[in-house]
């Protein structure tokens, strides 16, 4: 079984810290993903990573960063979170598009 | 035009109904096209896939495509209270994918 795993299920940070996002993958994925998932908006890419050290812009990239040192490792931070970054974050991977694996989200309050 | 449009529901049926749920897209170089489930509070979760046009059936669940109308759904049979979730549609082409926005159904004991 794929196993995707998110560093921590719920999360409160202050206006203003940096925050890491960390994600693990088990299964070698070349893919990893980063969503943001908020009522009546859906699922949005904020970035991906088809290799290590590699990393592409999503929709919504402004106010992140992401980190891919090693394969089955996927990062993303919050520079100065804000309150409008409160949400759900998902992570993904994916040896191709059409079978994503997501891990449990973790729900990012930012007060 | 949004490129993939799902009603959000929430759609509500009793046990043992017939679930129906669709979404209609708009990029024609989409190929593969995918259900997700998400219960509350967990990560979605794939459901099923299908390529091109055509039907796909697993168990209780039938994914239909029609390319040339550019509309994809996905059927429960004999819905059960752990159907309960909401169910996402997601089409990939051209290095695009793309998810609808959820739809939210409650099978009722």
């Amino acid at each position: 079984d794929v196993k995707v795993t998110q560093s921590s299920r719920y999360l409160v940070k202050r206006t203003g810290e940096k925050v890491f996002l960390e994600c693990v993958q088990d299964m070698d994925h070349e893919n990893m993903f980063w969503y943001r998932q908020d009522p009546g908006l859906g699922l949005r890419l904020i970035y991906f990573s088809y290799d290590v050290k590699m990393k592409e812009k999503g929709d919504i990239p402004e106010g992140y960063s992401v980190s891919r040192e090693k394969k089955e490792r996927f990062s993303l931070i919050l520079e100065s979170a804000s309150t409008n970054q409160t949400s759900m974050y998902l992570c993904a991977s994916s040896p191709r598009q059409v079978a994503m694996y997501f891990g449990p989200g973790t729900r990012l309050t930012v007060t | 035009q949004k490129e993939v449009e799902q009603d959000p529901g929430p759609l509500s049926v009793p046990e043992g109904a017939i679930v129906s749920l669709n979404c209609t897209y708009s990029n024609s170089a989409f190929q593969y096209f995918m259900w997700y489930r998400q219960y509350s509070r967990k990560g979605p979760e794939l459901l099923m896939y299908t390529y091109s046009s055509g039907n796909k059936e697993d168990g209780r669940f039938t994914a239909q495509v029609d390319k040339s109308s550019k509309y994809i759904s996905l059927f429960i049979r004999d819905s059960q209270p752990s159907d309960s979730a909401t169910y996402l549609c997601a089409m990939e082409g051209n290095n695009r994918l793309a998810f609808g926005k959820g739809n939210q159904v409650v099978v009722i004991p």
